[in-house]
Protein backbone atom coordinates (compact mmCIF):
# COMPACT_ATOMS: atom_id res chain seq x y z
CA UNK A 1 0.00 0.00 0.00
CA UNK A 2 1.57 3.30 -1.39
CA UNK A 3 1.27 5.91 1.61
CA UNK A 4 3.19 8.65 -0.84
CA UNK A 5 1.26 8.34 -4.65
CA UNK A 6 1.99 10.78 -7.06
CA UNK A 7 -1.16 10.10 -9.62
CA UNK A 8 0.43 11.81 -12.65
CA UNK A 9 3.21 10.03 -13.83
CA UNK A 10 3.76 12.80 -16.75
CA UNK A 11 3.37 16.83 -16.84
CA UNK A 12 4.24 18.87 -19.90
CA UNK A 13 4.42 22.65 -19.86
CA UNK A 14 5.74 25.66 -22.02
CA UNK A 15 8.61 27.69 -21.00
CA UNK A 16 7.49 30.26 -18.66
CA UNK A 17 3.98 29.15 -17.31
CA UNK A 18 3.64 27.40 -13.82
CA UNK A 19 4.31 23.48 -13.44
CA UNK A 20 2.50 22.22 -10.73
CA UNK A 21 3.26 18.57 -9.18
CA UNK A 22 0.85 16.67 -6.66
CA UNK A 23 1.51 14.36 -4.19
CA UNK A 24 -1.02 12.75 -1.23
CA UNK A 25 -0.14 10.99 1.39
CA UNK A 26 -2.40 8.60 3.23
CA UNK A 27 0.03 7.94 6.98
CA UNK A 28 -1.24 10.88 9.24
CA UNK A 29 2.27 10.58 11.30
CA UNK A 30 4.15 12.03 8.53
CA UNK A 31 5.29 15.72 9.20
CA UNK A 32 7.96 16.81 7.20
CA UNK A 33 7.76 16.40 2.89
CA UNK A 34 10.67 16.73 0.60
CA UNK A 35 10.36 17.20 -2.70
CA UNK A 36 13.17 15.87 -5.00
CA UNK A 37 14.37 16.36 -8.68
CA UNK A 38 16.04 13.98 -10.30
CA UNK A 39 17.69 14.25 -14.08
CA UNK A 40 18.33 10.68 -15.87
CA UNK A 41 21.88 8.76 -14.77
CA UNK A 42 21.87 10.92 -11.88
CA UNK A 43 21.43 10.56 -8.16
CA UNK A 44 18.46 12.31 -6.83
CA UNK A 45 18.65 15.76 -5.18
CA UNK A 46 16.83 18.04 -2.96
CA UNK A 47 14.76 20.61 -4.04
CA UNK A 48 12.84 22.07 -1.15
CA UNK A 49 10.78 20.95 2.16
CA UNK A 50 7.82 21.53 4.62
CA UNK A 51 7.21 21.15 7.51
CA UNK A 52 3.93 20.48 9.06
CA UNK A 53 3.70 23.49 11.43
CA UNK A 54 4.04 25.30 7.74
CA UNK A 55 1.64 25.42 4.61
CA UNK A 56 3.56 27.17 2.39
CA UNK A 57 7.35 27.04 1.88
CA UNK A 58 9.09 29.76 -0.86
CA UNK A 59 12.51 29.38 -2.56
CA UNK A 60 12.97 31.22 -5.55
CA UNK A 61 10.84 29.59 -8.30
CA UNK A 62 9.61 26.93 -6.05
CA UNK A 63 6.98 27.10 -3.36
CA UNK A 64 5.29 24.31 -1.60
CA UNK A 65 1.98 24.18 -0.34
CA UNK A 66 0.73 21.72 2.10
CA UNK A 67 -2.39 21.00 2.88
CA UNK A 68 -2.92 18.87 5.74
CA UNK A 69 -6.41 18.27 6.31
CA UNK A 70 -6.19 16.91 2.51
CA UNK A 71 -2.99 14.67 3.56
CA UNK A 72 -2.13 16.65 0.02
CA UNK A 73 0.88 18.52 -1.06
CA UNK A 74 2.07 20.26 -4.44
CA UNK A 75 5.27 21.88 -5.82
CA UNK A 76 4.83 25.33 -7.82
CA UNK A 77 7.67 26.28 -10.15
CA UNK A 78 7.37 29.11 -11.91
CA UNK A 79 8.49 30.05 -14.20
CA UNK A 80 8.85 27.11 -15.39
CA UNK A 81 12.17 26.65 -17.07
CA UNK A 82 13.56 23.90 -19.89
CA UNK A 83 16.19 22.81 -16.90
CA UNK A 84 13.37 21.91 -15.22
CA UNK A 85 12.74 18.85 -17.39
CA UNK A 86 13.28 16.28 -15.09
CA UNK A 87 11.69 13.48 -12.20
CA UNK A 88 10.40 14.97 -9.43
CA UNK A 89 9.81 12.97 -6.23
CA UNK A 90 7.78 14.13 -3.17
CA UNK A 91 8.94 12.19 -0.29
CA UNK A 92 7.64 11.87 3.40
CA UNK A 93 8.92 11.58 7.19
CA UNK A 94 7.21 10.55 9.72
CA UNK A 95 7.80 11.69 13.85
CA UNK A 96 8.28 8.76 14.93
CA UNK A 97 9.55 5.61 14.21
CA UNK A 98 11.93 4.86 11.27
CA UNK A 99 14.17 7.70 9.83
CA UNK A 100 14.14 6.94 6.73
CA UNK A 101 11.70 8.78 3.87
CA UNK A 102 8.69 7.18 2.11
CA UNK A 103 8.81 8.42 -1.85
CA UNK A 104 6.02 8.53 -4.43
CA UNK A 105 6.95 6.96 -7.76
CA UNK A 106 7.65 10.27 -9.33
CA UNK A 107 6.42 12.27 -11.94
CA UNK A 108 7.72 13.24 -15.08
CA UNK A 109 7.84 17.08 -15.90
CA UNK A 110 8.65 18.12 -19.48
CA UNK A 111 9.01 22.08 -19.83
CA UNK A 112 8.96 22.49 -23.74
CA UNK A 113 10.82 25.80 -25.43
CA UNK B 1 29.00 20.14 -0.14
CA UNK B 2 28.53 16.41 0.86
CA UNK B 3 29.74 14.07 -1.39
CA UNK B 4 27.97 10.42 -1.81
CA UNK B 5 29.99 8.45 -4.17
CA UNK B 6 29.00 4.82 -5.85
CA UNK B 7 31.19 2.21 -6.58
CA UNK B 8 30.24 1.57 -9.85
CA UNK B 9 27.77 3.44 -12.57
CA UNK B 10 26.61 0.46 -14.85
CA UNK B 11 27.45 -3.34 -13.45
CA UNK B 12 26.46 -6.21 -15.81
CA UNK B 13 26.11 -9.41 -13.21
CA UNK B 14 25.26 -13.48 -14.07
CA UNK B 15 22.56 -14.80 -12.31
CA UNK B 16 23.43 -16.79 -9.71
CA UNK B 17 26.60 -14.26 -8.87
CA UNK B 18 27.24 -12.65 -5.59
CA UNK B 19 27.24 -8.58 -6.07
CA UNK B 20 28.71 -5.95 -4.28
CA UNK B 21 27.74 -2.10 -4.34
CA UNK B 22 29.79 0.28 -1.77
CA UNK B 23 28.95 3.47 -0.97
CA UNK B 24 31.05 5.91 0.88
CA UNK B 25 30.03 9.30 2.22
CA UNK B 26 32.31 12.12 3.16
CA UNK B 27 29.97 14.23 5.64
CA UNK B 28 30.15 12.18 8.85
CA UNK B 29 26.61 11.66 8.37
CA UNK B 30 25.65 9.24 11.01
CA UNK B 31 22.19 7.48 8.73
CA UNK B 32 23.01 5.72 5.72
CA UNK B 33 20.19 4.26 3.05
CA UNK B 34 20.25 1.82 0.20
CA UNK B 35 17.16 2.50 -2.23
CA UNK B 36 16.45 1.04 -5.49
CA UNK B 37 14.48 3.39 -8.24
CA UNK B 38 12.29 1.13 -10.81
CA UNK B 39 9.83 2.66 -13.27
CA UNK B 40 6.45 3.44 -12.20
CA UNK B 41 7.42 2.47 -8.27
CA UNK B 42 9.77 5.55 -7.27
CA UNK B 43 12.24 4.60 -4.84
CA UNK B 44 12.09 1.74 -2.48
CA UNK B 45 14.04 1.35 0.47
CA UNK B 46 16.33 -1.81 1.09
CA UNK B 47 17.59 -1.65 3.84
CA UNK B 48 19.53 1.32 5.66
CA UNK B 49 21.65 1.56 9.02
CA UNK B 50 22.29 4.41 11.74
CA UNK B 51 25.60 3.31 13.01
CA UNK B 52 28.23 1.54 12.70
CA UNK B 53 27.60 -2.40 12.35
CA UNK B 54 24.37 -1.28 12.91
CA UNK B 55 21.01 -1.97 10.28
CA UNK B 56 17.26 -2.22 9.77
CA UNK B 57 15.21 -3.71 6.94
CA UNK B 58 13.92 -1.43 4.97
CA UNK B 59 10.51 -2.40 2.72
CA UNK B 60 12.10 -4.81 0.06
CA UNK B 61 15.05 -6.63 1.89
CA UNK B 62 14.87 -9.56 0.18
CA UNK B 63 17.81 -10.94 -1.53
CA UNK B 64 19.47 -8.70 0.30
CA UNK B 65 22.23 -7.79 2.94
CA UNK B 66 24.41 -5.23 4.08
CA UNK B 67 27.43 -4.73 5.81
CA UNK B 68 28.54 -1.04 7.75
CA UNK B 69 32.23 -1.49 9.02
CA UNK B 70 33.15 2.16 8.96
CA UNK B 71 30.74 4.95 9.35
CA UNK B 72 31.64 6.47 5.99
CA UNK B 73 31.17 2.87 4.05
CA UNK B 74 27.45 1.50 3.51
CA UNK B 75 27.83 -1.85 1.35
CA UNK B 76 25.19 -3.89 0.20
CA UNK B 77 24.94 -7.05 -1.12
CA UNK B 78 23.04 -9.34 -3.51
CA UNK B 79 24.08 -12.55 -2.27
CA UNK B 80 22.96 -14.68 -5.66
CA UNK B 81 21.59 -12.24 -7.95
CA UNK B 82 18.35 -12.60 -10.07
CA UNK B 83 16.80 -10.67 -12.61
CA UNK B 84 14.33 -9.22 -11.44
CA UNK B 85 17.39 -7.12 -9.11
CA UNK B 86 17.82 -5.65 -12.05
CA UNK B 87 17.62 -1.89 -11.26
CA UNK B 88 18.97 1.23 -10.54
CA UNK B 89 20.79 1.29 -7.10
CA UNK B 90 20.75 4.43 -5.14
CA UNK B 91 22.63 4.93 -1.78
CA UNK B 92 21.75 8.33 0.43
CA UNK B 93 23.08 9.63 4.00
CA UNK B 94 21.68 12.26 6.30
CA UNK B 95 22.77 13.44 9.59
CA UNK B 96 21.34 11.42 13.03
CA UNK B 97 19.87 14.80 14.51
CA UNK B 98 18.55 17.95 12.50
CA UNK B 99 17.66 18.15 8.89
CA UNK B 100 15.66 15.08 7.44
CA UNK B 101 17.41 15.94 3.81
CA UNK B 102 19.06 12.83 2.43
CA UNK B 103 22.30 13.53 0.06
CA UNK B 104 22.04 10.61 -2.78
CA UNK B 105 24.75 9.23 -4.60
CA UNK B 106 24.83 9.19 -8.51
CA UNK B 107 23.51 5.87 -8.64
CA UNK B 108 24.24 2.03 -10.36
CA UNK B 109 22.81 0.95 -12.64
CA UNK B 110 23.16 -3.01 -12.38
CA UNK B 111 21.92 -5.41 -14.88
CA UNK B 112 21.67 -9.20 -13.74
CA UNK B 113 21.17 -11.54 -17.13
Amino acid sequence: DQQVKQNSPSLSVQEGRISILNCDYTNSMFDYFLWYKKYPAEGPTFLISISSIKDKNEDGRFTVFLNKSAKHLSLHIVPSQPGDSAVYFCAASARTGRRALTFGSGTRLQVQP
Amino acid sequence: DVKVTQSSRYLVKRTGEKVFLECVQDMDHENMFWYRQDPGLGLRLIYFSYDVKMKEKGDIPEGYSVSREKKERFSLILESASTNQTSMYLCASSLLQGSKTQYFGPGTRLLVL
